[in-house]
């Protein structure tokens, strides 16, 4: 059964600081891996996607990148802000399935 | 990108009443709906998928004559709760997956209703 976990699970730094979050899962027979942002009450906005063919993915500050053999994905924020503040879910979805299974999340709080 | 609603965002009831949460896809057809349940400060757990005009698949442990699910066309399903009590209390998040591929694969979220029984 997979299993998705990240650590850590809260984090606070002072703005500017470049980050990583990470995300391991259990088996490596994934379809693609996605990392997704929740603010406090909300849905979830989508940030990157992963294939499982790829390495990484990249959207203006935000860098992922996935190692599928090792079952690690992490998530580089770079030059954080007070508005990345968030909660940050991976989730992956499996070969045979449409479904996702989602982590515990991270917890980032910015400071100004 | 694709825009998926829910409705209510918020409810309050009573216990023993039942309620029903609304996800739409606006535009786009939706292949296929997903359910979840969110716990303060926890992940998020698939309740059920639902594909349109056919009976939804409910993960183990969760009661499918308690959690009714329609998903009666293409850009709309609904959740009821059904005579709710107070540990049915939680946030709940439907998705939306359109049955794209490559950068489109992926499913799209609601804004989430927070249920509470009081």
């Amino acid at each position: 059964k997979q299993e998705v976990t990240q650590i850590p699970a809260a984090l606070s730094v002072p703005e500017g600081e470049n980050l990583v979050l990470n995300c391991s899962f259990t088996d490596s027979a994934i379809y693609n891996l996605q990392w997704f942002r929740q603010d406090p009450g909300k849905g979830l906005t989508s940030l990157l996607l992963i294939q499982s063919s790829q390495r990484e993915q990249t959207s203006g500050r935000l860098n992922a990148s996935l190692d599928k053999s090792s079952g690690r994905s992490t998530l580089y924020i770079a030059a954080s802000q007070p508005g990345d503040s968030a909660t940050y879910l991976c989730a992956v979805r499996e070969d045979s399935s449409y479904k996702l299974i989602f982590g515990s999340g991270t917890r980032l709080l910015v400071r100004p | 990108g694709a825009v998926v609603s829910q409705h209510p965002s918020r409810v309050i009831c009573k216990s023993g009443t039942s309620v029903k949460i609304e996800c739409r896809s606006l535009d786009f057809q939706a292949t296929t709906m997903f359910w979840y349940r969110q716990f303060p400060k926890q992940s998020l757990m698939l309740m059920a998928t639902s594909n349109e005009g056919s009976k939804a698949t409910y993960e183990q442990g969760v009661e499918k004559d308690k959690f009714l699910i329609n998903h009666a066309s293409l850009t709309l399903s609904t959740l009821t709760v059904t005579s709710a009590h107070p540990e049915d209390s939680s946030f709940y998040i439907c998705s939306a997956w359109g049955g794209g591929s490559g950068s489109t694969d992926t499913q799209y979220f609601g804004p989430g209703t927070r249920l509470t029984v009081l």
